[in-house]
């Protein structure tokens, strides 16, 4: 089945401080897409970083950089030098090759995130 | 600026009342798709387009119609919209469905069905 697994429902962090956001994922699928998203909560969906599975280099995008371990099935998003501005809720999502006929993302539950001042 | 737009952003409006939502997008994307997200269901695909008259029923349309005349707009349309109707909808866009393709969301329309 494919799946996407958060187990961080909330966390906080403090201002100027890095943190990690665990995602990992379930599927046969040799090639896939993971991507992260940010819902603040005005409840827009924005797209942070995206990453291959056959992608050799972990993604970076400015503060945002994604922890890839294929082996362990793990995608997990860094920010790095957190701003009040974080405070959101965060999606793992993931886009298998078999889901190409229908484009579907399957999304993980979301991770709330504080950011402390 | 690249972009997924909608409107309304808010709606609140009653039982039976017929309803339009669109949306558009500046990418030339071929493929779009609308979900909706509901407390403790997450996000659900409602339907897809992959391209200009193709579309195809997501995991929940019952109640919902769309369409794809021209390939920047894919309108939702709530026919009779019921209260369980109530949720906050999205339109995403992508050039292709590809594993690398990155959907793009836009901001988000929330319904309130009375």
């Amino acid at each position: 089945a494919q799946k996407i697994t958060q187990t961080q429902p909330g966390m906080f962090v403090q201002e100027k401080e890095a943190v990690t956001l665990d995602c990992t994922y379930d599927t046969s699928d040799p090639s896939y897409g993971l991507f992260w998203y940010k819902q603040p909560s005005s409840g827009e969906m924005i797209f942070l970083i995206y990453q291959g599975s056959y992608d050799q280099q972990n993604a970076t995008e400015g503060r945002y950089s994604l922890n890839f371990q294929k082996a362990r099935k793990s995608a997990n998003l860094v920010i790095s030098a957190s701003q009040l501005g974080d405070s959101a809720m965060y999606f793992c999502a993931m886009s298998p090759a078999s889901s190409s006929n229908t484009g579907k993302l399957i999304f993980g539950q979301g991770t709330t995130l504080q950011v402390k001042p | 600026e690249a972009q997924v737009t909608q409107n309304p952003r808010y709606l609140i409006t009653v039982t039976g009342k017929k309803l339009t939502v669109t949306c558009s997008q500046n990418m030339n994307h071929e493929y779009m798709s609308w979900y909706r997200q509901d407390p403790g269901l997450g996000l659900r695909q409602i339907y897809y387009s992959m391209n200009v008259e193709v579309t195809d029923k997501g995991d929940v349309p019952e109640g919902y119609k769309v369409s794809r005349k021209e390939k920047r707009n894919f309108p939702l349309i709530l026919e009779s919209p019921s209260p369980n109707q109530t949720s906050l909808y999205f339109c995403a866009s992508s050039l292709d469905t590809g594993a690398t393709d990155t959907q793009y969301f836009g901001p988000g329309t929330r319904l309130t069905v009375l």
